[in-house]
């Protein structure tokens, strides 16, 4: 059973758009999501998180939206980049017991000059 | 220092072979594990250690030995291997197992098994 469910599966954006990847849980015990990017060849990197205390967090050109009632929270990358051409995954856990993070399948972004 | 140390980068290794992966991290971190990432695919858990005892193992064949030395090393060791045991390996660290925030990745290793 897949806790985290993420979408879409990959997605291209024109060098500037926005772009939007959304993900929705299961579990109402998570209470920290991460986002994470990875390049080929690299491993998964902090890029911004929040816990379900917020609806929102900026952190530059990226901003994480958070609906507790839907169970859902969105990655939204303003004036994407061709550099921003990764990975995606988002991620939930919860701070209690072992705590390990449940991963989305992951989307690759292309950004196009 | 804010990062986890990996090597080798890349390891091609034989099926008879016996080779092991190296991890360090000196953020002071007391909870380590070992992923398996596929292409495409996110990161599948093999390997929890908190404070430097295993605490979960994943359902991991006895192929991968892990081992946790002392609380900045973690190592891998690998035996009798199969090809579609190739995928890059992450290491990563939390400051607790109980904190999944301040988790970090390291760069990964390779393996490709022939």
């Amino acid at each position: 059973q897949q806790q985290v469910k993420q979408s879409p599966q990959s997605l291209i954006v024109q060098k500037g758009g926005i772009s939007i990847i959304n993900c929705a849980y299961e579990n109402t015990a998570f209470d920290y999501f991460p986002w994470y990017q990875q390049f080929p060849g690299k491993g998964p990197a902090l890029l911004i998180a929040i816990r379900p205390d917020v609806s929102e967090k900026k952190e530059g050109r990226f901003t994480i939206s958070f609906n507790k009632s839907a169970k859902q929270f969105s990655l939204h990358i303003m004036d994407s980049q061709p550099g921003d051409s990764a990975t995606y995954f988002c991620a939930a856990s919860m701070d209690s017991g072992y705590s390990t993070l449940t991963f989305g399948k992951g989307t690759m972004l292309l950004v196009s000059p | 220092d804010t990062e986890v140390t990996q090597t080798p980068k890349h390891l091609v290794m034989g099926m008879t072979n016996k080779k092991s992966l190296k991890c360090e991290q000196h953020m002071g971190h007391r909870a380590m594990y070992w992923y398996k990432q596929k292409a495409k695919k996110p990161p599948e858990l093999m390997f929890v250690y908190s404070y430097e005892k295993l605490s979960i193992n994943e359902s991991v064949p006895s192929r991968f030995s892990p081992e946790c030395p002392n609380s900045s090393l973690l190592n891998l060791h690998l035996h009798a291997l199969q090809p579609e045991d190739s995928a890059l390996y992450l290491c990563a660290s939390s400051q607790d197992v109980r904190k999944t925030y301040g988790y970090t990745f390291g760069s990964g290793t390779r393996l490709t098994v022939v």
